[in-house]
Parts: C-alpha cells; sequence; structure tokens
C-alpha cells in the first residue's frame, strides 16, 4: 500500500530534550516535506526537500532540523525543543518536486506535546 | 504572495442537508492548482480533489461537487445529502508559481472549515 508514515503518533516530552520525528514513504517520490497545524493558523511549512542531499527551509523553520540521506526517509529533527513547538505535525511527500500540478500526500500526523 | 481564505470556521448542519464550503483564493499566477483536503476527527489528512486553473468544468464525484470560478477566484465546494461521516475540517489549497526557494512551487493553505454533521 502506497503510504507515508511517521513515528511516533504521541509524543510527550520535556523542554529541551532532544527529539526525532521519521517520516518515510514508500512511492519513490522525490519531494518531501514537513508542516505543522496550530488552532487558528492552518498547516505552515517548516522545510522541505526536493531530493536527496537537498532540503530548504519552509515559512517556520526555526527550531528545527532536517536530513535526507535517502530517497524514502525525511526526519524531523527538534534540538531542544520548547513549549511553543507543540503542534500536530504532517510529513508529505510528491512525485515531482518541481510539477505545479503535483499533489502531496500526507502521513497520519505526530501530536507533540512540549512541557 | 499567494493566499488562501475560508472565511467559514465552523458550520453545523443537520444530516442529509446540503453544504457548501467556500474557498476564495489569491495568487498573480496564470497557471496554478486548487486542492480540497478533508480532516477527519483522527486527524489525518485526505486528499479529496485537485483542479487546474485551465479547467473550469464543474466536477462531481458521489455527494461531492465543486464549484471553480476563476472570476471570482472560488473554488467550493458543496457535499449533498450529508452524512455524519463527513464531519471533519476541510481546507482548501492553493499551488502556484510562488517559490518557496530553490524551485519548489508553495502549496498554501486555507486556515480550514469545521463541519459538523448533526444526526
Amino acid at each position: 500500500e502506497a503510504q507515508v508514515t511517521q513515528n511516533p503518533r504521541y509524543l510527550i516530552t520535556v523542554t529541551g530534550k532532544k527529539l526525532t520525528v521519521t517520516c518515510s514513504q514508500n512511492m519513490n517520490h522525490e519531494y518531501m516535506s514537513w508542516y505543522r497545524q496550530d488552532p487558528g493558523l492552518g498547516l505552515r511549512q517548516i522545510y522541505y526537500s526536493m531530493n536527496v542531499e537537498v532540503t530548504d527551509k519552509g515559512d517556520v523553520p526555526e527550531g528545527y532540523k532536517v536530513s535526507r540521506k535517502e530517497k524514502r526517509n525525511f526526519p524531523l529533527i527538534l534540538e531542544s525543543p520548547s513549549p511553543n513547538q507543540t503542534s500536530l505535525y504532517f510529513c508529505a511527500s510528491s512525485l515531482i518536486p518541481s510539477g505545479v500540478q503535483d499533489t502531496q500526500y500526507f502521513g497520519p500526523g505526530t501530536r507533540l506535546t512540549v512541557l | 504572495a499567494q493566499k488562501v481564505t475560508q472565511a467559514q470556521t465552523e458550520i453545523s448542519v443537520v444530516e442529509k442537508e446540503d453544504v457548501t464550503l467556500d474557498c476564495v483564493y489569491e495568487t498573480r499566477d496564470t497557471t496554478y492548482y486548487l486542492f480540497w483536503y478533508k480532516q477527519p476527527p483522527s486527524g489525518e489528512l485526505v486528499f479529496l480533489i485537485r483542479r487546474n486553473s485551465f479547467d473550469e468544468q464543474n466536477e462531481i464525484s458521489g455527494r461531492y461537487s465543486w464549484n471553480f470560478q476563476k472570476s471570482t477566484s472560488s473554488f467550493n465546494f458543496t457535499i449533498t445529502a450529508s452524512q455524519v461521516v463527513d464531519s471533519a475540517v476541510y481546507f482548501c489549497a492553493l499551488r502556484g508559481l510562488a517559490y518557496s526557494g530553490a524551485g519548489s512551487y508553495q502549496l498554501t493553505f486555507g486556515k480550514g472549515t469545521k463541519l459538523s454533521v448533526i444526526p
């Protein structure tokens, strides 16, 4: 089954404790992206990757890191989480990075709470 | 910059009523794509439809229909004979030629409309 998977689905952590949210897709998509969803703000892009070893900042990259060492994986790293990073996070992927018509498919979401 | 506005924050309807979710967008691009996603209470984002800026034909898929009007920059979504399972947050999104960097086309979301269908 074609899908985007994220782990963990739920995470409660404390300020300053480094964490990684994994994202993996099995559709051989070149483009992958991370979004955060907050009440009243909709979805905002954090980082994206056009292909292996090619990443760039989205609209709200502060406090996050990403890496793209393999085509299928795009982990989101929070080196020192803070309470304002409490949010619902989505990973997405699409086939063609430069295709304006391309549809992004989303993972199930990771609900992160930083105490 | 491109923008998507979903003016209806929350809508409640009684089961079997028809409901229309509004989406108005702004872009300077002549080529762009519009999307609708559904987010049920379980939280995942489900892709519903994609339309390109050159195709103004309305589309129907079962109880769902979409009305794209370029003249008013609107891409409205109608659910006919609503059901409880339609209860969700619905997002309209726009992807145009506005670069967010390194050649990536920016996908801009509206803030969503929460639809509650009451039995």
